[in-house]
C-alpha cells in the first residue's frame, strides 16, 4: 500500500492567517493527489483533485500544488469556517490510502 | 445525495450489512464506482472497496477475505457485507461516490456509526 504522510498532524493558526500543509507519499503518485476538508460531526468534503484542481464552489483561498511525492495544500487567508482536519488521499494506486489528517485549531 | 442505513450495533462474528441510497441521480452511471469508507479513531479513514453498477468490484486486500459489496440498480442502491467483526471493526461507515476516472471521492454520506459490541 502508498503510505501517506501529513505534517503537522495538528497546527493552531489565527484568522486571516497563510496556512500550508504537507503530504508526502512513499513512492511517486503524479498528482493523483486529492484533498479534503472534515468539520466536527460531518462527512470530508472534497476540496481539491488531481493535486492542483479546486473542485466546483470550494473558495479560490484555497489551493494545491506538487507532484510526484510531495503535494502541499495552502489557505491564503484563514477563515473561520476554515477551522477543520484535512485529509490528502491518493488516488493513484489501489488500495487508495489517506494521509492521517491535520487538524487547524484557532 | 447518499444516505446509509442499518443497525448501529453488531455482536462480535457476527455480520455487518449497510445499505446506501442513491438519491437526486442513478446509480446505473459511467461517472462513478460505489464506495464504502470507514473511519475510526485508531485507523483514520480507511477505504473498504467499490462496486461499478454493473457489478465489477474491487476490495481493499486488508478486508478482501471478510468484504462483499453489492448493487440493486432497480432499488438505486448498494450494499455493504462484512462477515466475522471484531471490535476492531467499530467505526463510522460512509457510502461515498467515486470518481470513475480519477479515483476521488466527490460525494459522500452523512455516515452511520456501526459498534461491534455483545
Amino acid at each position: 500500500d502508498i503510505q501517506m504522510t501529513q505534517s503537522p498532524s495538528s497546527l493552531s493558526a489565527s484568522v486571516g492567517d497563510r496556512l500550508t500543509i504537507t503530504c508526502r507519499a512513499d513512492q511517486n503518485i503524479d498528482t493523483y493527489l486529492n484533498w479534503y476538508q472534515q468539520k466536527s460531526g460531518r462527512a470530508p468534503n472534497l476540496l481539491i483533485f488531481g493535486a492542483s484542481t479546486l473542485q466546483s464552489g470550494v473558495p479560490s483561498r484555497f489551493s494545491g500544488s506538487g507532484s510526484g511525492t510531495h503535494f502541499t495544500l495552502t489557505i491564503s487567508s484563514l477563515q473561520p469556517e476554515d477551522f477543520a482536519t484535512y485529509y490528502c488521499q491518493q488516488s493513484h494506486t489501489t488500495p487508495l490510502t489517506f494521509g492521517g489528517g491535520t487538524k487547524v485549531e484557532i | 445525495q447518499l444516505q446509509e442505513s442499518g443497525p448501529g450495533l453488531v455482536k462480535p462474528s457476527q455480520t455487518l450489512s449497510l445499505t446506501c441510497t442513491v438519491s437526486g441521480g442513478s446509480i446505473s452511471t459511467d461517472d462513478y464506482y460505489w464506495t464504502w469508507i470507514r473511519q475510526s479513531p485508531g485507523k483514520g479513514l480507511e477505504w473498504i472497496g467499490y462496486i461499478y453498477f454493473r457489478g465489477s468490484t474491487y476490495y481493499n486486500p486488508s478486508l478482501e477475505s471478510r468484504v462483499y459489496i453489492s448493487v440493486d440498480t432497480s432499488k438505486n442502491q448498494f450494499s455493504l457485507s462484512l462477515r466475522s467483526v471484531t471490535a476492531a471493526d467499530t467505526a463510522l461507515y460512509y457510502c461515498v461516490g467515486q470518481d470513475s476516472s480519477r479515483y476521488f471521492f466527490a460525494s459522500w454520506g452523512q455516515g452511520t456509526l456501526v459498534t461491534v459490541s455483545s
